[in-house]
This record gives structure tokens, C-alpha cells and sequence, in this order.
């Protein structure tokens, strides 16, 4: 079956542009997760869907990042007025269930969009 | 300090060898553990889960000790199609995020 995708799979924008990232998560899939990854870095957490609700946009990284879900399947995450630090891979990941506090389900990550800030 | 540490690598093994990778997280709150594989420009896929008893999948075998807030995971007879970088995650009670440690490269030599 089909897995995450994410569009485009590159991105170059020249400083202060907006850009949006899209993901289309494993269909019926509840969660979604949005991650930052730098070159030689492990992912780092950016925000959390359950179905439309944002439960954790701790890890954005400041207030030019925002991220939807408006009907519990695709996200979008923008970048305002983007920076040269935000050149990095953007990874979606989708999992079938919230984590409960005792189980955990296995989090698929889609390819990601490689942003590159001129 | 980092949340989650892993060995700096890059590891470079002959085809065969025995390799072991170490990861050590700061939060004793942490419930969760798991290896994923990240292979070069891919994204990265579950290898497996910690549990609290160790586990083992073929070739790999993971341990985790609490007391010691360290996990493992060792790869016998390596194979060439085991050259990737190796990401430890930790998930903590209060927050539903995978924290990944900095990752491990291992190159697998003919």
C-alpha cells in the first residue's frame, strides 16, 4: 500500500520567502509528526497531530513556523520569512494511534523535503 | 547536556564482524526505547524495540539498562547491506515526541 508522502521533495527559497511542505500521511492513520533533520543530525521533533488537534508544537523552533491539519488526514507546515538556519530535511512521520502511555505504535517517516535557504 | 547520546562513529567493520553501538538518554522519566536505520538521503525505518528484558531479531540484539540509562545494540556476522547510520530514540512519559539521539554511521567493508 501506499506509505507517507511529502511534496515537493526539494525546495530552494531565498531569504524571507514563505514556503509550504505538505504530507499526505498512510490513510486512516491518527497521528502525525513533523521533524527537523540537519545534515549529520538525528530528527529532531518539531509538533504532534492527533486527527485535527495540535497536542504538542513544542519543538517548533519559533513562531515563523506553523503547522495544520484541518481535516485529520493531510498537514501542511509553513515557514515565513525563512531563514538560512531553516536549511534542513523536513520528515513527516504517521502512526495508527496515539501513544497511550503504555503502548506505542510504530511511526512510518515519509521521504522528505530537502529546503535549501538561499 | 543532550537528551540522548550515541558513540560518535563513523564505525568501519570488514563484512563478518561483530559491531556494537551505545546510546545513553538523561531522562530517568523515559519509557520507551528503539533503534531505527537511516540509510544515506532515505528516510529512517524502525530496526526494533528496547525491552526492558533485551530482545533479539536475527542478527541484532538490543539491551537496555535503566539503572544506567544506556542502551545497546549489537550486530553479529555484519553484512555489507548493514552500512547505515543507526538512530537511538527514547520516548518519555510526558510527552508523546521520539527523541533521537545524533545517530551512529557504520560502514560494512568487503
Amino acid at each position: 500500500g501506499a506509505g507517507v508522502s511529502q511534496s515537493p521533495r526539494y525546495k530552494v527559497a531565498k531569504r524571507g520567502q514563505d514556503v509550504a511542505l505538505r504530507c499526505d500521511p498512510i490513510s486512516g492513520h491518527v497521528s502525525l509528526f513533523w521533524y527537523q533533520q540537519a545534515l549529520g543530525q538525528g530528527p529532531e521533533f518539531l509538533t504532534y497531530f492527533q486527527n485535527e488537534a495540535q497536542l504538542d508544537k513544542s519543538g517548533l523552533p519559533s513562531d515563523r513556523f506553523f503547522a495544520e491539519r484541518p481535516e485529520g488526514s493531510v498537514s501542511t507546515l509553513k515557514i515565513q520569512r525563512t531563514q538560512q538556519e531553516d536549511s534542513a530535511v523536513y520528515l513527516c512521520a504517521s502512526s495508527s494511534q496515539g501513544y497511550s502511555g503504555s503502548s506505542y505504535n510504530e511511526q512510518f517517516f515519509g521521504p522528505g523535503t530537502r529546503l535549501t535557504v538561499l | 547536556r543532550k537528551e540522548v547520546e550515541q558513540d560518535p562513529g563513523p564505525f568501519n567493520v570488514p563484512e563478518g564482524a561483530t559491531v556494537a553501538f551505545n546510546c545513553t538518554y538523561s531522562n530517568s522519566a523515559s519509557q520507551s526505547f528503539f533503534w531505527y536505520r537511516q540509510d544515506c538521503r532515505k528516510e529512517p525505518k524502525l530496526l526494533m524495540s528496547v525491552y526492558s528484558s533485551g530482545n533479539e531479531d536475527g542478527r541484532f540484539t538490543a539491551q537496555l539498562n535503566r539503572a544506567s540509562q544506556y542502551i545497546s545494540l549489537l550486530i553479529r556476522d555484519s553484512k555489507l547491506s548493514d552500512s547505515a547510520t543507526y538512530l537511538c530514540v527514547v520516548i518519555t512519559d510526558y510527552g508523546q515526541n521520539f527523541v533521537f539521539g545524533p545517530g551512529t554511521r557504520l560502514s560494512v567493508l568487503p
